[in-house]
């Protein structure tokens, strides 16, 4: 069975941009969850997304924004970049929604 | 909230030897997971092992196996027959049952000797 998959693998934007992030869970998974790595902080949750309906979010601002489609995919949106968004964007997903979660790759996002 | 610690940044072990990762968190939970996950450098993270709160028994799996003592809500991680492959940054992470909401470690990076 395929593993989860993120797309880009590597982004760079200037700050004040928009970027769109997309991740295709393992075939089955219905949930689907998003975090943020970076060194100072950490890994931290975003959100997450269970059959099209955000069920969590962490604590990010509004700038920060995710769906999820009829096909279990899921995009996260990050509305005017700042330096500080720079990061290792990972998804994870899960076969429901209190299961083990796969992480994907990753989409690392550097904002100039 | 909860939190997880893992107070080690760093380990080294030599190969074929065994190393114990440890882990404590903080709940008030009773039912919840608690995982290691194993981070090499091409960043993917990547599933070690799982243990479920209302287990006695520690999770194996194959070399890797866990020291899990709820009352003192500490989860050690033991690799036995350490390889070189092994060299990762691994995380310990906290699943409440109520959301999936993962909880993670600062991890802790492990290098392996030949």
């Amino acid at each position: 069975k395929a593993g989860v998959t993120q797309t880009p693998r590597y982004l760079i934007k200037t700050r004040g941009q928009q970027v769109t992030l997309s991740c295709s869970p393992i075939s089955g998974h219905r949930s689907v969850s998003w975090y943020q790595q970076t060194p100072g902080q950490g890994l931290q949750f975003l959100f997450e997304y269970f059959s099209e309906t955000q069920r969590n979010k962490g604590n990010f601002p509004g700038r920060f924004s995710g769906r999820q489609f009829s096909n279990s995919r899921s995009e996260m949106n990050v509305s005017t970049l700042e330096l500080g968004d720079s990061a290792l964007y990972l998804c994870a997903s899960s076969l429901l929604a209190d299961e083990t979660q796969y992480f994907g790759p990753g989409t690392r996002l550097l904002v100039l | 909230a909860q939190t997880v610690t893992q107070s080690q940044p760093e380990m080294s072990v030599q190969e074929a030897e065994t190393v114990t990762l440890s882990c404590t968190y903080d709940t008030s939970e009773s039912d919840y997971y608690l995982f290691w996950y194993k981070q090499p450098p091409s960043r993917q993270m990547i599933l070690v092992i799982r243990q479920e709160a209302y287990k006695q028994q520690n999770a194996t799996e194959n070399r890797f196996s866990v020291n899990f003592q709820k009352a003192a809500k500490s989860f050690s991680l033991k690799i036995s027959d350490s390889q070189l492959g092994d060299a990762a940054m691994y995380f310990c992470a906290y699943q409440n049952l109520a959301n999936s909401k993962l909880t993670f470690g600062k991890g802790i990076t492990l290098s392996v000797r030949p």
